[in-house]
């Protein structure tokens, strides 16, 4: 059981580039989630979708665009990287899909680094 | 803005002795909280999690206790082993909410 599975797992941009992050989950889980971890800080949420199909904005939305390609996959898109998008990035999923219930599953992270 | 922080950014303690990592919340309508342990290079995961109608729950070695009244919460490590050296994160999930919010995390490093 694979779980929560991102690619890639390391990533350099120069400034200006694009870049999809590709996240996919074999828990059927109806709710997916986009994070960002910088250091000192906790994860915060980029976007999620409660359901295939649904996406909406969460803590900090600029820069990105989400796609919920089917209720497996959920991509994350930087259509122009900065420096300031430097960091690792996160998928979760979860069982429910009008809340959260119980615990998110998280991938092991993406590390991205813009130059 | 709904914040979760913690008091203490690192903690050392010593093999075999108990550690206690806090967390303070400031969504008093959250009801569901969530510690995470995260190792390096790793993606969080679960420890343990409790519901707002408790104050507290156990598990294997590790206990989290809630505090309404402050919001205020602890994980509680037992017998602390080279292996829990990691950062923690609690998490809060606002009533009826879509996602966590985070903490900064605590950095747990535990002495031979």
């Amino acid at each position: 059981n694979a779980g929560v599975t991102q690619t890639p797992k390391f990533q350099v941009l120069k400034t200006g580039q694009s870049m999809t992050l590709q996240c996919a989950q074999d828990m059927n889980h109806n709710s997916m989630y986009w994070y960002r971890q910088d250091p000192g800080m906790g994860l915060r949420l980029i976007y999620y979708s409660a359901s295939e199909g649904t996406t909406d904005k969460g803590e900090v939305p600029n820069g990105y665009n989400v796609s919920r390609l089917n209720k497996r996959e959920f991509s994350l898109r930087l259509e122009s990287a900065a420096p300031s998008q430097t960091s690792v990035y996160f998928c979760a999923s979860n069982p429910g899909g009008g809340r959260v219930t119980g615990e998110l599953f998280f991938g092991e992270g993406s590390r991205l680094t813009v130059l | 803005g709904e914040s979760v922080g913690l008091h203490l950014p690192t903690l050392s303690v010593q093999e075999g002795d108990n550690s206690i990592i806090n967390c303070a919340y400031s969504n008093s309508a959250s009801d569901y909280f969530i510690w995470y342990k995260q190792e390096s290079g790793k993606g969080p995961q679960f420890i343990i999690d409790i519901r707002s109608n408790m104050d507290k729950r156990q598990g294997q070695r590790v206990t989290v206790l809630l505090n309404k009244t402050v919001k205020h919460l602890s994980l509680q490590i037992a017998a602390t082993q080279p292996g829990d050296s990691a950062v923690y994160f609690c998490a809060e999930n606002p009533a009826y909410g879509q996602n966590f919010v985070f903490g900064p995390g605590t950095r747990l490093s535990v002495l031979p």
